[in-house]
């Protein structure tokens, strides 16, 4: 398998614009999750689905915000308009039921 | 609401030492706790996974213990190689919830 799939690597806009991250789950797990990373934070848990059900979405800091799982093997992360305090490293994580977290890559995404 | 501590922030060794990364949680009824590793820019990769039920796992030189109970774990790194320089992170999981992360330990060991 080729682990958690995410796209694009790197992203860079303009405040106002919107943005859509992507990502591919390990198959035959069924949870997804979206973190957020910062210098400041740390990581942080954004939304989370089990079998393409949102679950938690607590951690989605406003309505710029929106996350979409259409199927078992797709989710994408949106945020429309854009600001520059959204800049950070996005990682989709995918797990079986209670199990171990394999992480993509990360998209780092820059507002300017 | 859960709480993830890891001390200490950084930590320099010379290369050959034996080390112990620290971390602590504030909430004892835990799914698993898992150790990550991050090098500088990348994503995150599992080093372990200790399930609630257990104490400790095992990994090539790296060994992860838990102390449910007490709320703490370490991560025990032997025979120290430059190659180990990364950050080292450390998250819970419970019931309903994802990964509840530690800001990490950043480790430097030097040859």
């Amino acid at each position: 398998d080729a682990g958690v799939i995410q796209s694009p690597r790197h992203e860079v806009t303009e405040m106002g614009q919107e943005v859509t991250l992507r990502c591919k789950p390990i198959s035959g797990h069924d949870y997804l999750f979206w973190y957020r990373q910062t210098m400041m934070r740390g990581l942080e848990l954004l939304i989370y689905f089990n079998n393409n059900v949102p679950i938690d979405d607590s951690g989605m800091p406003e309505d710029r915000f929106s996350a979409k799982m259409p199927n078992a093997s797709f989710s994408t992360l949106k945020i429309q308009p854009s600001e520059p305090r959204d800049s950070a490293v996005y990682f989709c994580a995918s797990s079986p039921r209670a199990g171990e977290q394999f992480f993509g890559p990360g998209t780092r995404l820059t507002v300017l | 609401k859960q709480e993830v501590t890891q001390i200490p922030a950084a930590l320099s060794v010379p290369e050959g030492e034996n080390l112990v990364l620290n971390c602590s949680f504030t909430d004892s009824a835990i799914y698993n706790l898992q150790w990550f590793r991050q090098d500088p820019g990348k994503g995150l990769t599992s080093l372990l996974l200790i399930q609630s039920s257990q104490r400790e796992q095992t990994s090539g030189r790296l060994n992860a213990s838990l102390d449910k109970s007490s709320g703490r774990s370490t991560l025990y790194i032997a025979a120290s190689q430059p190659g180990d320089s990364a950050t080292y992170l450390c998250a819970v999981r419970q019931a309903g919830t994802a990964l509840i992360f530690g800001k990490g330990t950043t480790l430097s060991v030097s040859s």
